[in-house]
């Protein structure tokens, strides 16, 4: 299984864009890239998975450049109540490990 | 409807007991998964099972053992409690076996051992 690195921690304000990168440099060719959200006292929330190119969805995107060794989760005009955990996970199989995440802190 | 529901959300119980937590999900998920997250907030995977197959994390002791009485329920046995079990336990889904689609995740119980 790949292993994901990605920045401890991060802060931002208020409605910035707010960008995590999350480095696997050993993704097998039938990995997807999977972030998830943690909230404190609650389990991790899946926010998007994608294969190459760019993902987007209701609350993010997911930039993965053409060697996918990397892969980027861009949260626009980020709130308050986006303060969390943010995982970065690489695999195909059913025993998905997670790594240490990226705390964002965001201020008014 | 809650999708991932566990029981119960905290437990305090002494060096020695033996306890249950509970796992049910109402997604029609084939696979569900207990992982552990421990002080650190790492969060490791213990099992993962469906209707096929049982597959432990090996560094799991055998005092933890998943039971599942049917294809929506995966309840955690642990016999024996240590200290070291002190963690939040969450209990997880996805639709088959692969990770395409994600986990769904229950949102945890608190396990105190005194």
């Amino acid at each position: 299984l790949a292993k994901t690195t990605q920045p401890i921690s991060m802060d931002s304000y208020e409605g910035q864009e707010v960008n995590i990168t999350c480095s696997h440099n050993n993704i097998a060719t039938n990995d997807y890239i999977t972030w998830y959200q943690q909230f404190p006292s609650q389990g991790p929330r899946f926010i998007i998975q994608g294969y190459k190119t760019k993902v987007t969805n209701e609350v993010a995107s997911l930039f993965i450049p053409a060697d996918r060794k990397s892969s980027t989760l861009s949260l626009p005009r980020v709130s308050l109540s986006d303060t969390a955990v943010y995982y970065c996970l690489v695999g195909d199989t059913d025993k998905l490990i997670f790594g240490t995440g990226t705390r964002l802190q965001v201020f008014p | 409807d809650t999708a991932v529901s566990q029981t119960p959300k905290y437990l305090v119980t002494q060096m020695g007991n033996d306890k249950s937590i509970k796992c049910e999900q109402n997604l029609g998920h084939d696979t569900m998964y207990w992982y552990k997250q421990d002080s650190k907030k790492f969060l490791k995977i213990m099992f993962s099972y469906n209707n096929k197959e049982l597959i432990i994390n090996e560094t799991v002791p055998n005092r933890f053992s998943p039971k599942s009485p049917d294809k929506a329920h995966l309840n955690l046995h642990i016999n024996s409690l240590e200290l070291g079990d002190s963690a939040v336990y969450f209990c997880a889904s996805s639709q088959g076996d692969s990770a395409l689609g994600g986990y769904t995740f229950g949102s945890g119980t608190r396990l105190t051992v005194v």
